[in-house]
């Protein structure tokens, strides 16, 4: 059963407009959640987060905004940039059961987004 | 600041065959992490080590061993490879208790 859902496998967007990435989750659970970023060829690099105290969390052209109602959270990035072509991944975790691994072992990811911005 | 390092980048080994994947971490960073990406299967988590010293067994740990060798190097291990574990590998590691990693680049394995 995946707990972290990213249903859009693949999103373009025109260079400059809006790209909002989306993911849902079924962990009721969760109170941590964060994106990141993979270009080909490398690993992956956190993004930015949000907790669940929290509905919004910025950090420049990024947005990630969550809806603990929905158990939806979307990542929006404006303006894209062809920078901005990558998979994003959605990741999740609980930190109240209090993790033995060093906290990252609870973290569960989505399967990723390719994001490709169209010049 | 070369942050987290994986050797081999590339390797096809046969059906078999025995290899261990290397990772290395200069920022002092106590816990490490062994992940696969397959198509389609996003992030998953195979073994990972709180401590030098601990080892714990991820969401899909068979076939594979692991070592922690001190607090910069942890090791994965193919003792008999097999074409299902054709795969990209990722090394991560973080600072106890934190849910952001940092990844090394991956190594991407092929198994004939």
């Amino acid at each position: 059963d995946q707990q972290v859902k990213q249903n859009s496998p693949s999103l373009s967007v025109q260079e400059g407009r809006i790209s909002i990435l989306n993911c849902d989750y079924t962990n009721s659970m969760f109170d941590y959640f964060l994106w990141y970023k993979k270009y080909p060829a490398e690993g992956p690099t956190f993004l930015i987060s949000i907790s669940s105290i929290k509905d919004k969390n910025e950090d420049g052209r990024f947005t990630v905004f969550l809806n603990k109602s929905a158990k939806h959270l979307s990542l929006h990035i404006v303006p894209s940039q062809p920078g901005d072509s990558a998979v994003y991944f959605c990741a999740a975790s609980d930190l109240s059961r209090g993790y033995s691994g060093g906290g990252a072992d609870g973290l569960t990811f989505g399967k990723g987004t390719h994001l490709i911005i169209q010049p | 600041n070369a942050g987290v390092t994986q050797t081999p980048k590339f390797q096809v080994l046969k059906t078999g065959q025995s290899m261990t994947l290397q990772c290395a971490q200069d920022m002092n960073h106590n816990s490490m992490y062994w992940y696969r990406q397959d198509p389609g299967m996003g992030l998953r988590l195979i073994y990972y080590s709180a401590s030098e010293g601990t080892t714990d067994k991820g969401e899909v740990p068979n076939g594979y061993n692991v070592s922690r060798l001190n607090k910069r190097e942890f090791s994965l291990r193919l003792e008999s490879a097999a074409p299902s574990q054709t795969s990209v590998y990722f090394c991560a590691s973080s600072p106890h208790g934190a849910n952001v990693l940092t990844f090394g680049a991956g190594s991407r394995l092929t198994v004939l």
